[in-house]
């Protein structure tokens, strides 16, 4: 079954800790992407890759850092430099494709700073 | 620049009756639209995409959305509401400019009345 998993599904940190929230996919496909979401304001872009060893900021990505070492994999870590960091993170992959850059989405992780 | 509106945050009706989810974008090229829908604590799932082959794109679950280039809307709607319809509705629009980036709306909340 071809898919996006991510894990943990939900995730506790304390202050000045950093976590790593991890994301893989077996659908071959050349883009990930990781989304930060919050009540009422949509989805947010944190980072995106388009190839393998190469990445981009989006919109807020400070406070946060990712690698993609492999393919399938895109592990974003939540760095205790992010003040607000209690949410909703989400992971997509799409291919690059014009007409096929829909996004394909894994269940999300839940991230609460006590 | 493209962006996406969502009107209303919350959509409320009665099992049975016309689901109507209204969406706006703006984009200086054309773009590509998506709704994808969003249930408790999950990822984001999609429902159709625009790609230009044709203004009227029939989804999943008996869900159609109309493209109107004068109107600068995708409109999802659905002929009799279900209790299951009830979640997070989001549109999004993508467009080439050297990678394709996606802007998502808001999020409109559906709630099924019985």
């Amino acid at each position: 079954d071809g898919g996006i998993t991510q894990s943990p599904k939900y995730l506790f940190r304390k202050e000045g800790q950093n976590v790593t929230l991890s994301c893989e996919q077996n659908l071959n496909h050349d883009a990930m992407y990781w989304y930060r979401q919050d009540p009422g304001q949509g989805l947010r872009l944190i980072y995106y890759s388009q190839i393998v060893n190469d990445f981009q900021k989006g919109d807020i990505a400070e406070g946060y850092s990712v690698s993609r070492e492999k393919k399938e994999s895109f592990p974003l870590t939540v760095t205790s430099a992010q003040k607000n960091p209690t949410a909703f993170y989400l992971c997509a992959s799409s291919m690059l494709v014009a007409v096929n850059n829909e996004q394909f989405f894994g269940p999300g992780t839940r991230l609460t700073v006590l | 620049a493209q962006s996406v509106t969502q009107l209303g945050s919350h959509v409320s009706v009665s099992e049975g009756a016309l689901v109507l989810l209204r969406c706006n974008y703006s984009s200086s090229v054309p773009p590509y639209l998506f709704w994808y829908v969003q249930y408790p604590n999950q990822g984001l799932q999609l429902l159709l995409k625009y790609t230009s082959a044709a203004t009227l794109v029939k989804g999943i679950n008996d869900f159609e959305a109309e493209f109107k280039k004068s109107e600068t809307s995708f409109h999802l709607t659905k002929p009799s509401a279900h209790m299951s319809d009830a979640a997070e509705y989001f549109c999004a629009v993508s467009v080439n400019t050297g990678g394709f980036k996606t802007i998502f709306g808001a999020g409109t909340r559906l709630f099924v009345k019985a």
